[in-house]
């Protein structure tokens, strides 16, 4: 069965403070795996894109990671601030279908104290 | 930022109401997708739609009707909202051709909440 597994569930850092967060997934055939911010009651809005090829990709503070051997990511958020509060999600696309099929996974709630 | 639009943001109804989720992409993308989230939990595709007048079923079963009459319009139905409708909706689109073809990098609306009392 295709899954994404994400941790931590929840995670509370202070501002400025460094954080990783993980995914794991058994999707096959692997086409691309993304990672979404969504904002508490807003529609999910992408940071990264990766391909098999890809190991990493960075926006601005924001960098992902993938080995897709081991088949797990990490997004690693930088210097962070207040505005980044919000559930991360990890997205990964099949290529057995013509339709993409996207498996996300359940996020991780960050949030950051002053 | 990506042009997709949903309305209403909130709706709250009684049981046994019929209400419809509207959703309108000004990208002219080819597929839209509607999907269903409770709160802690991942999305889940409940209906997309490859073009005009095609509509199919998505991976949770859900009692809701879509469909595709325009390319930039994905109205969701529900007949007779029950408790249990009570979520978060969300569309997206995804086109097929260009730079995010390949990835089908798919954009969300904001959502609608939905409460049936």
């Amino acid at each position: 069965k295709n899954q994404v597994e994400q941790s931590p569930q929840s995670l509370i850092i202070l501002e400025g403070k460094n954080c990783t967060l993980q995914c794991n997934y058994t999707v096959s055939p692997f086409s691309n795996l993304r990672w979404y911010k969504q904002d508490t009651g807003r529609g999910p809005v992408s940071l990264t894109i990766m391909t098999f090829s890809e190991n990493t990709k960075s926006n601005g503070r924001y960098t992902a990671t993938l080995d897709a051997d081991t088949k797990q990511s990490s997004l690693h958020i930088t210097a962070s601030q207040l505005s980044d509060s919000a559930s991360y999600i990890c997205v990964v696309s099949d290529r057995g279908s013509t339709l993409g099929r996207l498996y996300f996974g359940r996020g991780t709630q960050l949030t950051v104290w002053p | 930022e990506a042009d997709i639009y949903q309305t209403p943001r909130y709706l709250v109804i009684g049981t046994g109401k019929k209400i419809t989720l509207e959703c309108s992409q000004t990208m002219g993308h080819d597929k839209m997708y509607w999907y269903q989230q409770d709160p802690g939990m991942e999305l889940h595709l409940i209906h997309y739609s490859y073009g005009v007048n095609s509509t199919e079923k998505g991976d949770l079963s859900s009692e809701s009707t879509v469909s595709r009459i325009r390319t930039e319009h994905f109205p969701l139905t529900l007949e007779s909202a029950r408790p249990s409708h009570t979520s978060q909706y969300l569309c997206a689109s995804s086109d097929t051709s260009g730079i995010f073809g390949s990835y089908n990098e798919q954009f969300f609306g904001p959502g609608t909440r939905l409460t049936v009392l």
